[in-house]
């Protein structure tokens, strides 16, 4: 099984700042890397797969990059509807498909 | 616009039985795998069962250890999970996804979600 680990647990930052969250995994997955934005009280909605394509309507401020085993997701300037959970998932060594434990974005 | 509505959830004792269900609209529903996606309080998210187009297959993970079943209705744009011997670690929102991919075996990329329904397990 394909773990998955997200860094930092948390980053807090302040409407504005450049996001870069960081996802790794215990071996090369390709391009197959997917990320999903959780509101509290929402599912997750799908922003990128396969590394860099945003999904229909995603914001442009919204970019992923990577290969192998390390891939990142970055915001470059946070919106207010940004501050969420942010969470990795790999579809290259299934299954299971895995999920990386997040990574919450807040308000600082 | 794709629309997911999870139903069947609720409160059941250890050891008992309960079937989700996920009414699929928006999109042909007869031709995209379909999967069941959890996530127990306050932690993350884990994938349960996937079921191709037809229900000709699928996949579960491990850790249900053969208690779980995923079907589906395609006349009825419906898809199912029946949870048997249920236990208190099995306690979470159970989500119905879309897989993005119309081709069997590039599943993975679940591209709509529902609502998800909670199921919770406990004497």
């Amino acid at each position: 099984e394909i773990v998955l680990t997200q860094s930092p647990a948390t980053l807090s930052l302040s409407p504005g700042e450049r996001a870069t969250l960081s996802c790794r995994a215990s071996q090369s997955v390709n391009s197959y890397i997917t990320w999903y934005q959780q509101k509290p009280g929402q599912a997750p909605r799908l922003l990128i797969f396969e590394t860099s394509n945003r999904a229909t309507g995603v914001p442009a401020r919204f970019s992923g990059s990577g290969s192998g085993t390390d891939f990142t997701l970055t915001i470059t300037s946070l919106e207010p509807e940004d501050f969420a959970v942010y969470y990795c998932q790999q579809r290259s060594n299934w299954p299971p498909f895995t999920f990386g434990p997040g990574t919450k974005v807040d308000i600082k | 616009q794709v629309h997911l509505v999870e139903s069947g959830g609720g409160v059941v004792q250890p050891g008992t039985s309960l079937r989700l269900s996920c009414s699929a609209s928006g999109f042909n529903f007869e031709n995209y795998g379909m999967h069941w996606v959890r996530q127990a309080p306050d932690t993350g998210l884990e994938w349960v069962a996937l079921i191709s187009f037809d229900g000709s297959i699928t996949y579960y993970s491990d850790s249900l250890k053969g208690r779980f079943t995923i079907s589906r209705d395609n006349s009825k744009s419906t898809l199912f999970l029946q949870m048997n011997s249920l236990r208190a670690e099995d306690t979470a929102v159970y989500y119905c996804t879309k897989d993005q991919s119309p081709e069997d075996y590039l599943w993975g990329t679940f591209q709509y979600w529902g609502q998800g329904t909670l199921v919770t397990v406990s004497s």
